[in-house]
């Protein structure tokens, strides 16, 4: 079976970091573009970011861009985003999501994880 | 990039029809057969419903159907059923190359 597990949500402090992990399995990893998507709760969906297979090719949304970071483990099947500078209006739950196999471009969000809340507040 | 367009809700009674459109612009959803959509039951994650505008996932079920003519994508629910009432969000990929989601639509079964 297709999963992905996600871990690293809470509450912290705006200004600080977090870094959110999405644990793949039932597949192979190496082989799929890999998305970050967000939505505050009650509200729409967000792109955040994405990431080719191999690392080489990388997107993020402008609202993210430099202050978010994507990455990933091929060898441990793990995605990231490391979240840094938060602001209040980064509180969202965050899902990961699997592309298709490749580049990241063209593509959809299929399965999802499950959300990690993320909460940004003094 | 703005969110793509969709009407906030709609509404059928069980075994009817009913069609969500998605309205971008040509440097989405016009310019890319890229549209996919997603159902979004209550605390839960998205599902995946319908990809490059027609194509429906292995495992979703033949009541969900969808189309494009310029720069409208549409998802048409036929015989509807109350496990379909959810939201439902359409996306695609821009020439931005970014992606964008729709304004998402809360379908009802009356």
């Amino acid at each position: 079976e297709v999963q992905l597990v996600q871990s690293g949500g809470g509450l912290v402090r705006p200004g600080r970091s977090l870094r959110l992990s999405c644990a793949a399995s039932g597949f192979t990893f190496d082989d799929y573009a890999m998305h970050w998507v967000r939505q505050v709760p009650g509200k729409g969906l967000e792109w955040v970011s994405s990431i080719s297979r191999d690392s080489g090719s990388l997107g993020y949304a402008d609202s993210v861009s430099g202050r978010f970071v994507i990455s990933r483990d091929n060898a441990k099947s793990v995605l990231y985003l490391q979240m840094n500078s938060l602001r209040p209006e980064d509180t969202a739950f965050y899902f990961c999501a699997r592309g298709r196999q490749g580049s990241w471009g063209f593509n959809w969000f299929d399965p999802w994880g499950q959300g990690s809340p993320v909460s940004i507040s003094s | 990039q703005s969110a793509l367009t969709q009407p906030a809700s709609v509404s059928g009674s069980p075994g009817q029809s009913i069609t969500i459109s998605c309205t971008g612009t040509s440097s989405d959803v016009g310019g890319y057969n890229s549209v996919s959509w997603y159902q979004q039951h209550p605390d839960k994650a998205p599902k995946l419903i319908i990809y490059d505008v027609i194509k429906r996932p292995s495992g979703v079920s033949y009541r969900f159907s969808g189309s494009k003519s310029g720069n409208t994508a549409s998802l048409a629910i036929s015989g509807l059923q109350a496990e379909d009432e959810a939201e439902y969000y359409c996306s695609t990929f821009t020439s931005s190359s970014s992606y964008v989601f729709g304004t998402g639509t809360k379908v009802t079964v009356l």
